[in-house]
């Protein structure tokens, strides 16, 4: 069965520092990876996705994550944090056969200290 | 614009008052999905529908009901709500299944059920 680790529950930085979020998962082969950003009283919004190829993706927002089968990690990435990023991060497992089952962390909340 | 409607926003009720949260998408998806979202949980999937008339139980069906009789509407229906039924609720819609292109999501209902 699949499964997504978020080690973090919360993190903080300095505005203008760099951040990386980890996501460990679990699967029998490369899945779909995701990450979403929820900000306060808001949904879900998608960062980036891999499914293959390249292992270095880029999303929106100034923000990538780093597919590494080795360590079975997507860590999520940004050179230089903003006031606005702050917010809570999930990342996302989504099988590639079966039942096509998609499951979620359990979240990493970023504070950014002005 | 391209979005996901979910309506009430919010919602307090008492225990046994059969209620409908509606879900609407004008993107012509394929895939709706519900999820609720607690603390420290992250999000888990209720039900979800692969297209119209065709739905299946996610990880957390218990209490819950869903209809898929238009592709653009998945309304959730709790028959008699509990208080253990307090939470976030986000319904999520992708172009088709498995969702690989990622989720797009509604701005959650938060159900207080007392």
């Amino acid at each position: 069965a699949q499964s997504v680790t978020q080690p973090d529950i919360h993190i903080t930085v300095s505005e203008g520092a760099s951040l990386e979020l980890r996501c460990n998962y679990s699967y029998g082969a490369t899945p779909y990876l995701f990450w979403y950003v929820q900000s306060p009283g808001q949904g879900l919004q998608l960062l980036l996705k891999y499914f293959s190829g390249d292992t270095l993706v880029q999303g929106i927002k100034g923000f990538e994550a780093e597919f590494k089968r080795s360590q079975s990690s997507f860590n999520l990435r940004k050179p230089s944090v903003h006031w606005s990023d702050a917010a809570e991060y999930f990342c996302a497992v989504g099988a590639t056969s079966g039942t096509y089952k998609y499951i979620f962390g359990t979240g990493t909340r970023l504070k950014v200290l002005a | 614009e391209a979005q996901v409607t979910q309506n009430p926003r919010y919602l307090i009720t008492v225990t046994g008052k059969k209620l409908t949260v509606t879900c609407s998408q004008n993107m012509n998806h394929e895939y709706m999905s519900w999820y609720r979202q607690d603390p420290g949980l992250g999000l888990r999937q209720i039900y979800y529908s692969m297209n119209v008339e065709v739905t299946d139980k996610g990880d957390v069906p218990e209490g819950y009901k869903v209809s898929r009789k238009e592709k653009r509407n998945f309304p959730l229906i709790l028959e008699s709500p509990s208080p253990n039924q307090t939470s976030l609720y986000f319904c999520a819609s992708s172009l088709r299944a498995p969702p690989a292109l990622g989720y797009t999501f509604g701005s959650g209902t938060r159900l207080t059920v007392v």
